[in-house]
């Protein structure tokens, strides 16, 4: 299985704050990531795919980036609504999950 | 609108089966793939397995091989996950995720059920 290492696991950040969250795959994936937003009681959403395309209807704010092992995930201004926790995950090989970034704010 | 809509709250004793549904609605159900992803509580997705709506192949993640089987029924666009032999360890909320694209493995989750809490108990 491809393991995906997924920091920080926790994050405390301001309204306005840029955020980002890296992912490292154990080999390489191509661009074969995508992220997701979680809040708590409800199912995952898909935010960006095959690394940094938007999914429609997703704010511009959240953006994908990176190649091969590593990845960025980044929110350009935290807005209270981005409380969440954020998971990465493969799909080159059968699909892994990052252990996920539970994100608060400050 | 694509809708999955994931059967109710399951409790299971120790070396039960369960079995979980989830009934889609608003695209054709044979043009894509559908997923079965976990939680433990407190925890993490753990992704279980997938089939094919379209010709009933399935990959399964390995740790569940032999317990867990995904079927289809396609006259009533219903995806169904069993898994068998429970433990402790699998009480969890269980979803179904649809593939955002038309292809022959597992990818990219863009519909999700709204997950069915199965605990397993003595």
């Amino acid at each position: 299985d491809i393991q995906m290492t997924q920091s920080p696991s926790s994050l405390s950040a301001s309204v306005g704050d840029r955020v980002t969250i890296t992912c490292q795959a154990s080999q390489d994936i191509s661009n074969y990531l995508n992220w997701y937003q979680q809040k708590p009681g409800k199912a995952p959403k898909l935010l960006i795919y095959d690394a940094s395309n938007l999914e429609t209807g997703v704010p511009s704010r959240f953006s994908g980036s990176g190649s091969g092992t590593d990845f960025t995930f980044t929110i350009s201004s935290l807005q209270p609504e981005d409380i969440a926790t954020y998971y990465c995950q493969q799909y080159d090989n059968l699909p892994t999950f990052g252990q996920g970034t539970k994100l608060e704010i400050k | 609108q694509v809708q999955l809509v994931q059967s109710g709250a399951e409790v299971k004793k120790p070396g039960a089966s369960v079995k979980v549904s989830c009934k889609a609605s608003g695209y054709t159900f044979t043009s894509y793939g559908i997923s079965w992803v976990r939680q433990a509580p407190g925890q993490g997705l753990e992704w279980m397995g997938w089939i094919s709506a379209y010709n009933g192949n399935t990959n399964y993640a390995q740790k569940l091989q032999g317990r867990v089987t995904m079927t289809t029924d396609t006259s009533t666009s219903t995806a169904y996950m069993e898994l068998r032999s429970l433990r402790s360890d699998d009480t969890a909320v269980y979803y179904c995720a649809r593939d955002k694209r038309e292809r022959y493995s597992p990818d990219t989750f863009d519909y999700w059920g709204q997950g069915t809490l199965v605990t397993v108990s003595s």
